[in-house]
């Protein structure tokens, strides 16, 4: 069975505060999303990644940014949380044009 | 870019009854449509999935059904049980990345 793992399930932080989301697939997929899930708006796409050290803009990636050193991992960060970015974060992995598989997911506060 | 539809935003069913959730899609590009179901306090989770040269799939009390020309797909699914509560996504896509969901449908089968 194909794994995503988001280490962190709930965070509380406060505003300015860096967040780091991580992220961890164990299936070799090339391909790693993050999404951001808030009632009434479904997900939404903040960045995905194609291969190690590329990522590309999703449709919402302002205020986010991500880093994918290596396959398997792929981080997310707030370099300065607001309230605005309180939601549930879902990570994905996925292996070419084959199905996207989803992590259990973050819920960030931010106070 | 693409834009998703989904309808309705609730339905509630007697147990046993049949569940439909239709969703329609703008980018006649698009070629892949899976659906999602989240349970509370998780990720999606893929239960079912179509592409652009099959006009239905079914796989036990769930089938999706897709009209290319109308630009609409739905979900059914028969025989409900309590089990079937949830939240269920329908999505859209050229390949399988960069999926465009709809906004959700709650479900809710009724004992």
């Amino acid at each position: 069975d194909v794994k995503v793992t988001q280490s962190s399930r709930y965070l509380v932080k406060r505003t300015g505060e860096k967040v780091f989301l991580e992220c961890v697939q164990d299936m070799d997929h090339e391909n790693m999303f993050w999404y951001r899930q808030d009632p009434g708006l479904g997900l939404r796409l903040i960045y995905f990644s194609y291969d190690v050290k590329m990522k590309e803009k999703g449709d919402i990636p302002e205020g986010y940014s991500v880093s994918r050193e290596k396959k398997e991992r792929f981080s997310l960060i707030l370099e300065s949380a607001s309230t605005n970015q309180t939601s549930m974060y879902l990570c994905a992995s996925s292996l070419g044009e084959n199905t996207i598989y989803f992590g259990e997911g973050s819920w960030l506060t931010v106070v | 870019g693409e834009n998703v539809e989904q309808h309705p935003s609730t339905l509630s069913v007697q147990e046993g009854d049949s569940a439909v959730i239709k969703c329609t899609y703008s980018d006649s590009a698009s070629n892949y449509f899976p659906w999602y179901k989240q349970e509370l306090g998780k990720g999606p989770q893929l239960i079912i999935d179509i592409r652009s040269n099959v006009g239905e799939k079914k796989d036990q009390r769930i089938a999706v059904t897709l009209n290319k020309t109308a630009k609409h797909f739905s979900l059914h699914i028969t025989e409900t049980q309590p089990e079937d509560s949830a939240v269920y996504f329908c999505a859209a896509s050229y390949g399988a990345n960069n999926l465009f969901f709809g906004t959700g449908t709650r479900l809710t089968v009724i004992p």
